[in-house]
């Protein structure tokens, strides 16, 4: 059981490059979420879909992109990395019904990017 | 808007201690709360939560946390700390929109030594 994946889970860019970092669910949730973790500062929400199709911005979405073109993939797009972007990138999935949707989220175990 | 606040970095205790890592929360309505660890170079984990019910939620590893509304609080605590306790701790809760975003308070290190 995969649970959710994170590729890659590490990654150098220099400044001004572009890179996507890609997360796959496989547990047919569909809310997902992408945050970023910073020493000190907790995590922040930069971008979540609440289904295929659907997205929305979080605290933090100037300088990254997202699509959701199926239910089981919500990649995170930097399209000029900056310096700022240096960060560990994680993503989370939460259960389909509102019901069921009592904010656990399940974590993949993160992407480090480091912008140069 | 929706708040949490870990008021300390870290947090140490000997093995065997009784430990607590304090939260507090602001929220408009009725809160959803949360627990989460981070062990070194992982994602986070779901320890516990509180939606309704009794103050006192028991969750995973032995770990429990107080809820009081009076105080605004949502201690987690854990009545004899191991050395494999040592990690992140994340308190959080649920943002204020019916989508599942959680709202993470800044991080309390937790260091139980031998």
């Amino acid at each position: 059981n995969a649970g959710v994946t994170q590729t890659p889970k590490f990654r150098i860019l220099k400044i001004g490059q572009s890179m996507t970092l890609q997360c796959a669910q496989d547990m047919n949730h569909n809310y997902m979420y992408w945050y970023r973790q910073d020493p000190g500062m907790g995590l922040k929400l930069i971008y979540y879909s609440v289904g295929a199709g659907i997205t929305d911005k979080g605290e933090v979405p100037n300088g990254y992109n997202v699509s959701r073109s199926t239910t089981e993939d919500f990649p995170l797009r930097l399209e000029l990395a900056a310096p700022s972007q240096t960060s560990v990138y994680f993503c989370a999935s939460s259960p389909v019904a509102a019901s069921q949707n009592t904010g656990e989220l399940f974590f993949g175990e993160g992407s480090r990017l480091t912008v140069l | 808007a929706q708040s949490v606040a870990q008021p300390e970095d870290q947090v140490n205790v000997a093995e065997g201690n009784p430990l607590t890592v304090k939260c507090t929360y602001s929220v408009s309505g009725n809160p959803y709360l949360f627990w989460y660890v981070q062990y070194p170079n992982r994602g986070l984990q779901f320890l516990l939560k509180y939606i309704t019910g009794d103050n006192l939620v028991k969750g995973s590893y032995g770990f429990e946390a107080e809820f009081n509304k009076s105080q605004t609080s949502f201690h987690l605590k854990k009545p004899s700390a191991l050395v494999s306790d040592s990690a992140l701790y994340f308190c959080a809760v649920r943002g204020s929109s019916n989508t599942g975003k959680l709202i993470f308070g800044q991080g309390t290190t937790l260091q139980v030594k031998p």
